[in-house]
């Protein structure tokens, strides 16, 4: 079993609908990260979170400890948006990355 | 600044051949990684390094040897290429393993070994 899990694997959406991207995780961390991967190959830090929930323009994320689980919202998605989105777990020093989750949003 | 940069962004090497990959940074950071993706899984660390002069193992070291001698450079060196290490190679900085740091990704490099 993976360390971490991603759901869903792909997700297709239309302009200005809410997504959510799920993280599940069975390693004891101190810390998530969740990674932006372009079209185009390049990788962008989009949150840091050892707890409760940050929020970034139209981007949310929320991290349940106790529960292993981390969620990354997007609202009033744009086709800009359209990437694959990394869950990263922090377990001591060294980020566990996740598959990925593909989202297209589509105008 | 230029932040991270990978040199070269391509290469195919035949089986047996030998290649360095070059990651570079402006940030003066402490920390610098290389990381393999290949589909259907996740990022996995190759090797690291937590100053000038110190490497250690990551997840998937075999095949791979690297070199900090300067702190702004990181070397990715394949001695004998494989099949099995066609992937993209990415670099990546931080200040520090700390939670608290973010880590800055480089471009990739996208090798092919036929």
């Amino acid at each position: 079993k993976n360390e971490v899990e991603q759901s869903p694997q792909n997700l297709t959406a239309q302009e200005g609908e809410f997504i959510t991207i799920n993280c599940s995780y069975s390693v004891g961390i101190s810390a998530l990260h969740w990674l932006q991967q372009h079209p185009g190959g390049g990788i962008v830090s989009l949150f840091m979170l050892s707890s409760g929930k940050k929020k970034h323009g139209r981007l949310i994320a929320t991290i349940n400890i106790q529960e292993k689980h981390s969620s990354l919202h997007i609202t009033a998605s744009h086709p800009r948006d359209s990437a694959v989105y990394i869950c990263a777990p922090r377990d001591g020093g060294k980020l566990i990355f996740g598959q990925g989750t593909t989202l297209q949003v589509k105008p | 600044n230029a932040g991270v940069t990978q040199t070269p962004k391509f290469r195919v090497l035949k089986t047996g051949q030998s290649m360095t990959l070059l990651c570079a940074q402006d940030m003066n950071h402490e920390y610098m990684y290389w990381y393999r993706q290949d589909p259907g899984m996740g990022l996995r660390l190759i090797h690291y390094s937590v100053g000038e002069g110190t490497t250690a193992k990551g997840e998937v070291p075999d095949g791979y040897n690297v070199s900090r001698l300067k702190k702004q450079n990181f070397l990715l060196g394949l001695e004998s290429a494989a099949p099995s290490q066609t992937s993209v190679y990415f670099c990546a900085s931080s200040w520090h393993t700390d939670w608290q740091n973010e880590q800055f990704f480089g471009p990739g490099t996208r090798l092919t070994v036929l």
